[in-house]
């Protein structure tokens, strides 16, 4: 089956760091991507998204390349700020049809410190 | 503002007890879900709906119970049944099923229910 597989956390870095979090995916098909982030206390919103290879998604200084070859869809930020503390998740939907086929990896927590 | 609404925000229970939680949305979508989040893990599907007055068991089904009977409203009911029922629950919304979104969710903000 389907499956997403995350870096692990927790992640610590300073303010203006550049951010780097590790998604590699297993699919049939041609899934699309996704990376959620979920602040503390909320639900999950949608941050950026790719839907074929070689897209890149961006949003709010974040990008994601989809790269077919790798199976990979790292999610990077050049210089990170406090309120991009959160939980970050990478997800794919294969393009089955089926209104269930999001998959979501085990999230990664990111703090920022000044 | 269009968007999901869950309720309550945060519930605690006794064992044996069954309880309700409410999930509306008015952005018109056709596709809702719930998820349930414990700790260091991702999103598990609990059951989804398509279409009003249709509905499919997720990955973790047991021990849980839903109802489509309005396009705007999917509420999940936690019963005594359910073996660990302290979590985190998600409910989001989708525009449809199966079409080029697919993946796109909104989601609500949550309900935590705890088991006293």
């Amino acid at each position: 089956g389907d499956s997403v597989t995350q870096m692990e956390g927790p992640v610590t870095l300073s303010e203006e760091a550049f951010l780097t979090i590790n998604c590699t995916y297993t699919a049939t098909g041609y899934p699309s991507l996704f990376w959620y982030v979920q602040y503390p206390g909320e639900g999950l919103q949608l941050l950026l998204k790719a839907t074929k290879a070689d897209d890149k998604g961006s949003n709010k200084g974040f990008e994601a390349t989809y790269r077919k070859e790798t199976t990979s869809f790292h999610l990077e930020k050049g210089s990170v700020q406090v309120s991009d503390s959160a939980v970050y998740f990478c997800a794919l939907s294969a393009r089955s049809g089926s209104a269930r086929q999001l998959t979501f990896g085990s999230g990664t927590q990111l703090t920022v410190l000044p | 503002d269009g968007g999901i609404t869950q309720s309550p925000k945060y519930l605690f229970r006794k064992e044996g007890q069954n309880v309700t939680l409410s999930c509306e949305q008015n952005l018109n979508h056709d596709a809702m879900y719930w998820y349930r989040q414990d700790p260091g893990q991702g999103l598990r599907l609990i059951y989804y709906s398509q279409i009003v007055n249709d509905f499919q068991k997720g990955d973790i089904a047991e021990g849980y119970s839903v109802s489509r009977e309005k396009k705007e409203s999917f509420p999940l009911t936690v019963t005594s049944a359910q073996k660990n029922p302290t979590a985190f629950y998600l409910c989001a919304s989708s525009q449809r099923a199966g079409g080029p979104d697919t993946g796109e969710l909104f989601f609500g903000e949550g309900s935590r229910l705890t088991v006293l």
